[in-house]
């Protein structure tokens, strides 16, 4: 299996912050690389696909980069819903892993 | 617009066997990948496996002895089941659907049914 690995766990920032969260996966997925923001409670959004891509209507402050084994989220100037718990995910080979998830709290 | 559904058990006794259902209500399930994902509690998201609206499937090695994955697509759902349940399994079991293509996501999810394992 392909191990998914994200850092921070968990991040303190303020509204208006540059934020980076960094996925590793344990060998080379080129860019089948998902991220997906999920608030409490609630099912898993898309973000972005195949590392790069905007889902459709996710703000423009959010954008994704890497390939190989390396990928970041970024979101450029934080807004108060952007406080959630970002997760990335491989879909590179099966069985398709998800990293642990990054949980972003206000500061 | 499409909207996915979770249907069962919210309680589960050890050794028994989980049965949830999806439905798929505002489109068709045809021309789709259908899949089952879980989520332990405070803990990440586990893919379990998925299923095409043929019917060819693919699951999750850690898993494949133990799930059965089905499309009904008369009824325009499919299901999951998942025998001999431990408490390592109590989860919150979400449906969702994947987009084709090679870099493909999953754009639709449901809301989640949680289901706990105990006597």
């Amino acid at each position: 299996d392909i191990q998914m690995t994200q850092s921070p766990s968990s991040l303190s920032a303020s509204v208006g912050d540059r934020v980076t969260i960094t996925c590793r996966a344990s060998q080379s997925i080129s860019t089948l690389l998902n991220w997906y923001q999920q608030e409490p409670g609630k099912a898993p959004k898309p973000l972005i696909y195949a590392a790069s891509s905007l889902q459709s209507g996710v703000p423009s402050r959010f954008s994704g980069s890497g390939s190989g084994t390396d990928f970041t989220l970024t979101i450029s100037s934080l807004q108060l819903e952007d406080f959630a718990t970002y997760s990335c995910q491989q879909t590179y080979s099966t069985p398709y892993t998800f990293g642990q998830g990054t949980k972003l709290e206000i500061k | 617009q499409v909207q996915l559904q979770e249907s069962g058990p919210g309680l589960v006794k050890p050794s028994e066997t989980l049965s949830l259902t999806c439905t798929v209500s505002g489109g068709s399930i045809s021309s789709y990948f259908w899949s089952w994902i879980r989520q332990p509690p405070g803990k990440g998201l586990e893919w379990i496996g998925y299923i095409y609206h043929s019917g060819s499937t693919m699951y999750n090695p850690s898993l494949k002895s133990r799930v059965t994955i089905s499309v009904d697509t008369s009824k325009n759902q499919f299901s999951l089941m998942l025998s001999s349940m431990t408490a390592a399994d109590t989860a919150v079991y979400y449906c969702a659907r994947r987009i084709t293509g090679t870099g493909w996501y999953y754009d639709l999810w449901g809301r989640g049914s949680l289901v706990t394992v105990s006597s």
